[in-house]
């Protein structure tokens, strides 16, 4: 089976402008998590999507928001960037969204703000 | 307020010899625990996870023990090896939050040959 992907790998942004990432999760899987990594630190959860409804939401603004298709693709935006924005985001799916569930990472998107 | 804290930043052992990776938690809600490792330009990959039922979960090289009455969990990796370097990631989650892991800073693991 093909693994996460994300899409694109590495953006630059400048601040006030909004972007989007992709994530395309493993066949099958159905929650799709979004994580935030800035350097030094762990990863920080934004949102947790599964069978199209957010059923888990991170401590960030409304700035933050994302969304998953039928076909459990996700997406996730952030408008008015900042400069504190600039990070890795993470995708992880995993099949069920249950506890025992492996959580499969994506290579993450490395976003730039200036 | 950090629910998981991994206090070494940085760990250095010799190939061979056993590495020894540790983690605490506070929240007493948690009760599935994994321990992920990370290179360079790549997601992290899952390793090994324990659930609160159990104190010890043994796969191969890697060991985690779960100590809940102390909320600390380590990794034994034994022997250790150069390709075992990077960085590795302690994440907790409950029931209630399946689809959301809490995860520690991690500790940079390097393995001299």
């Amino acid at each position: 089976k093909a693994g996460v992907t994300q899409t694109p790998r590495y953006l630059i942004k400048t601040r006030g402008q909004q972007v989007t990432l992709s994530c395309s999760p493993i066949s099958g899987h159905r929650s799709v998590s979004w994580y935030q990594q800035t350097p030094g630190q762990g990863l920080q959860f934004l949102f947790e999507y599964f069978s199209e409804t957010q059923r888990n939401k991170g401590n960030f603004p409304g700035r933050f928001s994302g969304r998953q298709f039928s076909n459990s693709r996700s997406e996730m935006n952030v408008s008015t960037l900042e400069l504190g924005d600039s990070a890795l985001y993470l995708c992880a799916s995993n099949p069920d969204g249950i506890v025992t569930d492996t959580q499969y990472f994506g290579p993450g998107t490395r976003l730039t703000v200036l | 307020d950090q629910q998981v804290k991994q206090n070494s930043p940085s760990l250095s052992v010799q190939e061979g010899r056993i590495s020894i990776l540790n983690c605490d938690y506070t929240n007493s809600m948690f009760d599935y625990f994994l321990w992920y490792k990370k290179y360079p330009a790549e997601g992290p990959t899952f390793l090994i996870s324990i659930s609160s039922i159990k104190d010890k979960n043994e796969d191969g090289r890697f060991t985690v023990f779960l100590n809940k009455s102390a909320k600390h969990l380590s990794l034994h990796i034994v022997p250790s090896q150069p390709g075992d370097s990077a960085v590795y990631f302690c994440a907790a989650s409950g029931v209630t939050n399946a689809g959301k892991s809490t995860f520690g800073d991690g500790t940079t693991l390097t393995v001299k040959p």
